[in-house]
């Protein structure tokens, strides 16, 4: 068990539709990082919040929008949903915004599997 | 752009034995960091081993070690012993530290391992 938490872990939904992938990072982590694991794309770095403050952003689609709250737990918004947004999508946190030495690891949840049909 | 490639799609390994698992990457920065991660079935990302860049010291642990060359941009991954809960996905990843923040980890496709009793 890593300690980031992932909600709801299995979604179904149409196309056209707006859903939110939740995530609770490990206790202390204030960095919070989206995936998206996509047949097609492979492993997709989305988007990288830090204390509430977006980071880095990857290829995170303009239909896509996340946040970080001030209680560290963060939401990843995908909206006019497609079959291709059909992913794997994870969250993973780490201890700073800096280097990914030894001391700032990233943990990676479970998921959440996204089936847009 | 980053980029990594791993060019074994699928590795198969009898038990007990070593197994090497390849990865090169391109790229024009001097200090970064790389990554071994596991995904066995369960989907689960684990890391398996990371190397500072600025290191010249292979990184090892336990039954895992690399051989990071760092003009040949190559960081392959040596599995001695193999085990039957090793056969999973490997996945090779960069990441740089821009200064904002951590930029997200570039995933390489992955090389399937499968371990033979």
């Amino acid at each position: 068990d890593s300690g980031v938490t992932q909600t709801p872990k299995h979604l179904i939904t149409a196309t056209g539709q707006r859903v939110t992938l939740r995530c609770s990072p490990r206790s202390g982590d204030l960095s919070v990082y989206w995936y998206q694991q996509s047949l097609d794309q492979g492993l997709q770095f989305l988007i990288h919040y830090y204390n509430g403050e977006e980071r880095a952003k990857g290829n995170i689609l303009e239909r896509f929008s996340a946040q970080q709250f001030p209680d560290l737990h963060s939401e990843l918004n995908l909206s006019s949903l497609e079959l291709g947004d059909s992913a794997l999508y994870f969250c993973a946190s780490s201890s700073t915004s800096g280097p990914l030495s030894i001391g700032n690891t990233i943990y990676f949840g479970e998921g959440s599997w996204l089936t847009v049909v | 752009a980053q980029t990594v490639t791993q060019s074994q799609p699928e590795m198969s390994v009898q038990e007990a034995e070593t197994v090497t698992l390849s990865c090169t990457y391109d790229t024009s920065e001097s200090d970064y960091y790389l990554f071994w991660y596991k995904q066995p079935p369960s989907r689960q990302m684990i890391l398996v081993i990371r190397q500072e860049a600025y290191k010249q010291q292979n990184a090892t642990e336990n039954r895992f070690s690399v051989n990071f060359q760092k003009a040949a941009k190559s960081f392959s991954l040596k599995i001695s012993d193999s085990q039957l809960g090793d056969a999973a996905m490997y996945f090779c990843a960069y990441n740089v530290y821009s200064g904002g923040g951590a930029d997200g980890l570039t995933f390489g496709k992955g090389t399937h391992l499968i371990i033979q009793p």
